[in-house]
């Protein structure tokens, strides 16, 4: 059962283009979580979305920044028009129950660098 | 509000020497506590978690932590550090209705003198 798969692992984007940042949660997992990393932080929750909806997107920048996870595929982390202090680690993770004691699991995270 | 503090930034041991990883909570809620560690350039792995039941619970890589409601505390210890645990160490908490959406600390880097 491989784990939660982030890709890309590193991406490096110029100002101004768009960001897609893949999230594949594990088999049979249906809640899907996005974190930020800024540097020398810890991790920030920015949303959660379980298959085709939006639970709480709470810490969700108002601007440029949305998400989605579709019935079939991966959950996608999709940053507009970036800027440099866009530039973090982006962290998924998933759990197969809302309960929070269940675990979620964490992806290794999307490096994103803006240039 | 909700926070989780975690007071050192840096910590630095000896290798076989005893760690304690401070951890404090502010959450309205009965808290689900947790901790991850996370080397560098890689995910987060989770050591442990309390839920409920006894405060004292153990996790993997010989590390265990106590559940202090009084102290609103989290602390993680390990009796005798390995150079492999060198890394970054964070603290977070959850709600039962909440679920994988957690408050985290700013973490704790430990480095680890031969």
């Amino acid at each position: 059962n491989a784990g939660v798969m982030q890709n890309p692992r590193h991406l490096v984007r110029r100002r101004g283009q768009e960001a897609r940042l893949r999230c594949s949660p594990m088999k049979g997992h249906s809640h899907v979580y996005w974190y930020r990393q800024l540097p020398e932080e810890g991790l920030k929750f920015m949303v959660y979305l379980q298959k085709e909806n939006i639970i709480d997107e709470s810490g969700m920048p108002k601007e440029r920044f949305s998400a989605e996870f579709p019935k079939e595929g991966p959950s996608i982390l999709r940053i507009q028009q970036v800027v440099r202090g866009d530039s973090a680690a982006y962290f998924c993770a998933s759990s197969e129950l809302q309960g929070a004691d269940t675990e979620a699991f964490f992806g290794q995270g999307t490096r994103l660098t803006v240039v | 509000a909700q926070s989780v503090t975690q007071p050192d930034i840096h910590i630095t041991v000896s290798e076989g020497a005893s760690l304690e990883l401070r951890c404090n909570y502010s959450y309205g809620a009965t808290p689900y506590l947790f901790w991850y560690v996370q080397s560098p350039g890689q995910g987060l792995q989770l050591l442990l978690k309390y839920f409920s039941g006894d405060t004292l619970v153990q996790g993997i890589k010989g590390f265990e932590a106590e559940f202090k409601r009084s102290q609103s505390s989290f602390n993680l210890r390990k009796p005798s550090v390995h150079w492999s645990d060198a890394a970054e160490y964070f603290c977070a908490v959850g709600a039962y209705n909440q679920g994988g959406k957690l408050i985290f600390g700013q973490g704790t880097e430990l480095s680890v003198k031969p």
